[in-house]
């Protein structure tokens, strides 16, 4: 069973930031938070993961709660092409398999 | 460099039929996964390999074969196809390093079974 809950579906005005909340508060210290997303039906595509500090790469920020229970994906400025679904997904670093949940269906509207 | 690239990206089969689905990947990756997409639904993993010649189940392994001769292929195999293997089939690939970690993923396979 996956070990998050996201909301399923959520939308975001164009050039907004677009916040997407994930709580994993079963998450265990060498457990990392990663988020994929999947435009329509292509493959999944990774944007960011992260143990505990705040990450930021060209794609997205990942902010993390100090006791690690939750985090938020950030788009700092959704575009339409951002539409799709987003899974938050807990595993230990390395290449154990990635366990999918439903995710959140970020729709961004014109 | 194509990633990971998936054959055929579409089939339709009779009940009973079998058929192979490909996956390569020229990252030199040690790991691969296949996973299996029902509509609405998140991924769910049939099959992984942590190497050349090894396999190993997932969560939903039943009424498929996979098989892992040379490291950049990964094969998914129906035997007797049902109904209900309907689905979109997604391959996918990772690093074993320490820095490894990170999927990249394949167009996707859609089977349709009759």
């Amino acid at each position: 069973d996956a070990k998050t809950t996201q909301p399923p579906s959520m939308d975001c005005a164009e050039g907004r930031a677009a916040n997407l909340p994930c709580n994993h508060s079963t998450i265990s210290g060498n457990e990392y938070v990663y988020w994929y997303r999947q435009i329509h039906s292509q493959g999944p595509q990774y944007i960011i993961h992260g143990l505990k500090n705040n990450e930021t790469n060209e794609m997205a920020s990942l902010i993390i709660t100090e006791d690690r229970k939750s985090s938020t994906l950030i788009l700092p400025h959704a575009t339409l092409r951002d539409t799709a679904v987003y899974y938050c997904i807990v595993r230990v670093r390395g290449n154990t398999p990635l366990v999918f949940g439903k995710g959140t269906r970020l729709s961004v509207i014109a | 460099n194509a990633g990971v690239t998936q054959t055929p990206k579409f089939r339709v089969l009779k009940t009973g039929q079998s058929m192979t689905l490909l996956c390569a990947q020229d990252m030199n990756h040690e790991y691969m996964y296949w996973y299996r997409q029902d509509p609405g639904m998140g991924l769910r993993l049939i099959h992984y390999s942590v190497g050349e010649g090894t396999t190993a189940k997932g969560e939903v392994p039943d009424g498929y074969n996979v098989s892992r001769l040379k490291k950049q292929n990964f094969l998914l195999g129906l035997e007797s196809a049902a109904p209900s293997q309907t689905s979109v089939y997604f391959c996918a690939s990772s690093y074993s390093g320490r820095d490894g970690g990170e999927l990249f993923f394949g167009e996707g396979s859609r089977l349709t079974v009759l």
